[in-house]
Order: structure tokens, then C-alpha cells, then sequence
């Protein structure tokens, strides 16, 4: 059981260039959520999908694209990266919506974008 | 909205010192509580959680006690290791929020010296 995990855990891109974060849960999670991490901030979330099939904007959802594939897998896309995207994304999921319900975090993928 | 605020850091303590890191929170309705924990180079995993007012979560020798009517959440523990050094997550979950989407607190890092 590897709960959540991410791919890949390092990343450097050029300004304008795009990429595809990667996620996936073997803990038959319903909802998966994706934030990042800057100093200072907490996380901010980004993107999160209830249930296979739906996707919504969280907090700072502009520059970025998700894609729940299946259950078990979420991605999220950036098209045209920018410096303010440098930060480490993490990847979450939980059982359900419920808000007692405990998220599970990836181990994060450190984006730095020149 | 609802938001979390928590000490700065870092926190530099002696190995069996005692650990408090304050948390205070702004919700409507009964959220839950989270405290989550970062080792270095790790993703976040739950430390402890109180899902109603009075409620106290306990995990690893930490505590942390759900007060509606100071609307707080503080993390302690009596006697920290080295291998406490971390950063602390406060975080919320409330219904007015996003399908459960956490709500974070900035981050406190704690530095535990021999």
C-alpha cells in the first residue's frame, strides 16, 4: 500500500515552457486535492476533485489545468509556466467530502521555474 | 472566511523541554481541527485531530484540546525529542468551505537541540 504518490519529486523549467505533475492514490479515495507550498503561506489549494469525473477551482487556481484521469489518478498541468510558479506542490486525497475525514499527503514535487 | 493563524517560527527548544505552539482559528459553523506534521524533505501526514468542541486529540505523546469558546487549538507536548524538529501544520475543515478542502495555518517550525 504506497498511499499517495507523486511524480516526479524535482523539476526545473524555463519560463513558458509546460509540464505535468502526476498523482495517484491506491487507497480507493473518492476526492483528491492539489496544493502548493510557499514560505510563509501554509498550502493554498489549487485544484481539487470531488469524485472521479468532477474537477474545481480551489484558491489560486490561475496558470494551472487538472486532469482526474480515473479514480485512482489525478494530474496537474501547467501550460505556460511562470517564476511564480516555483514552489513544491503536494498532492492529497481522502475518502470522501467529509470534513472529519483525514487527508493524505504525496510526498510533494519541488517545481522551480527559471 | 474562515481562516487559521498560528505562531511564528522557528521555535528553538532543549531535548525535554515542554512544546506549546498556539493555534487560534475564525470558522463559521463547527469545523473540524487538524495538526499536521512536516519532517524535512517529507510530505505532510496527520499528527492529531478533534472533530468537536472539547474534544482532544493525542498522538505521539502531543495533545491538543478543541476550545469553542476561545476558538484555539494548541499543540502541546511535555518533553520534545530531536526527532520533533518539524514544521507544524494548524489546519480547519469546515462545510463553508470546498468538499472538505483544509484551510492552513502559516507553519511553525520547531528546532529540538541535544
Amino acid at each position: 500500500n504506497a498511499g499517495v504518490t507523486q511524480t516526479p519529486k524535482f523539476q526545473v523549467l524555463k519560463t513558458g515552457q509546460s509540464m505535468t505533475l502526476q498523482c495517484a492514490q491506491d487507497m480507493n479515495h473518492n476526492s483528491m486535492y492539489w496544493y502548493r507550498q510557499d514560505p510563509g503561506m501554509g498550502l493554498r489549494l489549487i485544484y481539487y476533485s470531488a469524485s472521479e469525473g468532477t474537477t474545481d477551482k480551489g484558491e489560486v487556481p490561475n496558470g494551472y489545468n487538472v486532469s482526474r484521469l480515473n479514480k485512482r489518478e489525478f494530474s496537474l498541468r501547467l501550460e505556460s509556466a511562470a517564476p511564480s510558479q516555483t514552489s513544491v506542490y503536494f498532492c492529497a486525497s481522502k475518502i470522501s467530502g467529509g470534513i472529519t475525514d483525514t487527508q493524505y499527503f504525496g510526498p510533494g514535487t519541488r517545481l522551480t521555474v527559471l | 472566511g474562515n481562516s487559521v493563524t498560528q505562531m511564528e517560527g522557528p521555535v528553538t527548544l532543549s531535548e525535554e523541554a515542554f512544546l506549546t505552539i498556539n493555534c487560534t482559528y475564525t470558522a463559521t459553523g463547527y469545523p473540524s481541527l487538524f495538526w499536521y506534521v512536516q519532517y524535512p524533505g517529507e510530505g505532510l501526514q496527520l499528527l492529531l485531530k478533534a472533530t468537536k468542541a472539547d474534544d482532544k486529540g493525542s498522538n505521539k505523546g502531543f495533545e491538543a484540546t478543541y476550545r469553542k469558546e476561545t476558538t484555539s487549538f494548541h499543540l502541546e507536548k511535555g518533553s520534545v525529542q530531536v526527532s520533533d524538529s518539524a514544521v507544524y501544520f494548524c489546519a480547519l475543515s469546515s462545510t463553508t468551505d470546498s468538499w472538505g478542502k483544509l484551510q492552513f495555518g502559516a507553519g511553525t517550525q520547531v528546532v529540538v537541540t541535544p
